[in-house]
């Protein structure tokens, strides 16, 4: 069985500040991918990132920046010089791989709750 | 392109009646998902299909969820004789490979 924990409900920052959201999953897949959604009060999910099992390189993205460990099952998300609308709950999750055009359904952690204070 | 979208955006029903949820997925995506998202929850998988056929229906709460998708496009979540504990945010979600992207959801509520 395939499980994701978010450890930390909710985080409070204010403005430009850095924050780390940290995700732990358990699989006994050997390939599988991993992804971090964001939530904003809209409610609408939004993608921000893929990782292949396979590929622990870290990834940055503007002030977004992943931090994959296989070793220790952890895929963290940090958010560098924090904004107001960076405000939202991310969410963690994790599926199994598959190939071509067929899917597999996404294993969510509970999220977490960012809010950032100007 | 447009992305996934969902409709009703909410949806109030009393105990005991039925609700047709619809989700248009984005254009020539294959893979389609249906998820239930409770309050201050992640959202749980319901059920898959790729292109018309269900594959996966193992998250369905109980008999009274069923989900089509008869054309492989437009799909359709109906559950029956609603219960005050179906009261969630139902996510609709596409692909096309490996990553599925969401629509707005619809806010069902049961009085």
């Amino acid at each position: 069985a395939q499980k994701v924990t978010q450890a930390q409900t909710e985080i409070s920052v204010v403005e430009k500040e850095d924050v780390t959201l940290d995700c732990v999953y358990e699989t006994r897949d050997t390939t599988y991918y991993l992804f971090w959604y964001k939530q904003p009060p809209s409610g609408e999910l939004v993608f921000l990132i893929r990782r292949n099992s396979f590929d622990e390189q870290n990834e940055i993205s503007g002030r977004y920046s992943w931090n994959f460990q296989k070793s220790t099952s952890s895929f963290n998300f940090t958010i560098t010089a924090s904004q107001v609308v960076d405000s939202a709950v991310y969410f963690c999750a994790l599926s199994e791989a598959s190939w071509g055009t067929s899917g597999s359904r996404l294993t969510f952690g509970e999220g977490t709750q960012l809010t950032v204070n100007p | 392109g447009a992305g996934v979208s969902q409709s009703p955006r909410y949806k109030v029903a009393k105990r005991g009646q039925d609700v047709a949820l619809r989700c248009d997925p984005i254009s020539g995506h294959v893979s389609l998902f249906w998820y239930q998202q409770a309050l201050g929850q992640g959202p749980e998988f319901l059920t898959y299909f790729q292109n018309e056929a269900q594959l996966d229906k193992s998250g369905l709460p109980s008999d009274r969820f069923f989900a089509e998708r008869p054309e492989g496009s437009v799909s359709t979540l109906k559950i029956q004789r609603t219960q005050q504990e179906d009261s969630a945010v139902y996510l609709c979600a596409s692909s096309s490979g490996n990553t599925q992207y969401f629509g707005p959801g619809t806010r069902l509520t049961v009085l």
